[in-house]
């Protein structure tokens, strides 16, 4: 079965820092893996995702992530923080190329300080 | 431009009411989706669909219902077998190859 950790459910940074929020996945095959941004009383908007091309995928908004299988990771980056990437932010994982179910994990809020 | 609508953004249900939220989408996406969003949970499955007149359980579908009489349309209904339904349902749509793509959300409060 397929499952998605995310280390910290909070996560405070100052504006300009480096923004690092953590995704561990599992799953039984090679997974697709999603990363989501919510702003509040929104629905998700898709930021970047991985589908077994280059390890190193780029989105929007400046973030990208790296995928690590021998870790099982898939850590969301962002080298200067500003202050609208304030949201909540979720890793998903599909064995099935997100056309079928996609597993979400419990998110972490992000806090930009002045 | 293309996109899901789900409507009313804030629904309030009284006791032992049934109540339905609605999801269209202009996508083309075979593939449908609602999610129960409460806090500190990340997203949960209701219900998905796959194709037109067909559907099937997630994770967390006692005391809700939904049809999928077009391709365009998702609806849920919250029923009074739902004991705990105040939360934000989010529903999405996908295609092959793609992620979800969302609405905006309903707030369903019971009061």
């Amino acid at each position: 079965a397929q499952s998605v950790t995310q280390l910290g459910s909070h996560v405070s940074v100052s504006e300009g820092a480096l923004v690092l929020l953590r995704c561990n996945y599992s799953s039984s095959v090679p997974p697709y893996l999603f990363w989501y941004v919510q702003y509040p009383n929104q629905g998700l908007q898709l930021l970047l995702k991985y589908t077994s091309a280059a390890t190193l995928v780029k989105g929007i908004n400046g973030f990208e992530a790296e995928f690590k299988k021998s870790e099982t990771s898939f850590h969301l980056t962002k080298p200067s923080a500003h202050m609208s990437d304030a949201a909540e932010y979720f890793c998903a994982v599909s064995e099935s190329g997100g056309y079928q179910k996609v597993t979400f994990g419990t998110g972490t809020k992000l806090q930009v300080i002045p | 431009d293309g996109g899901i609508t789900q409507s009313p953004k804030y629904l309030f249900r009284k006791e032992g009411q049934n109540v339905t939220l609605s999801c269209e989408q202009n996508l083309n996406h075979d593939a449908m989706y609602w999610y129960r969003q409460d806090p500190g949970q990340g997203l949960r499955l209701i219900y998905y669909s796959q194709i037109v007149n067909d559907f099937q359980k997630g994770d967390i579908a006692e005391g809700y219902s939904v049809s999928r009489e077009k391709k365009e349309s998702f609806p849920l209904t919250v029923t009074s077998a739902q004991k705990n339904p105040t939360a934000f349902y989010l529903c999405a749509s996908s295609s092959p190859g793609y992620g979800y793509t969302f609405g905006s959300g309903t707030r369903l409060t019971v009061v």
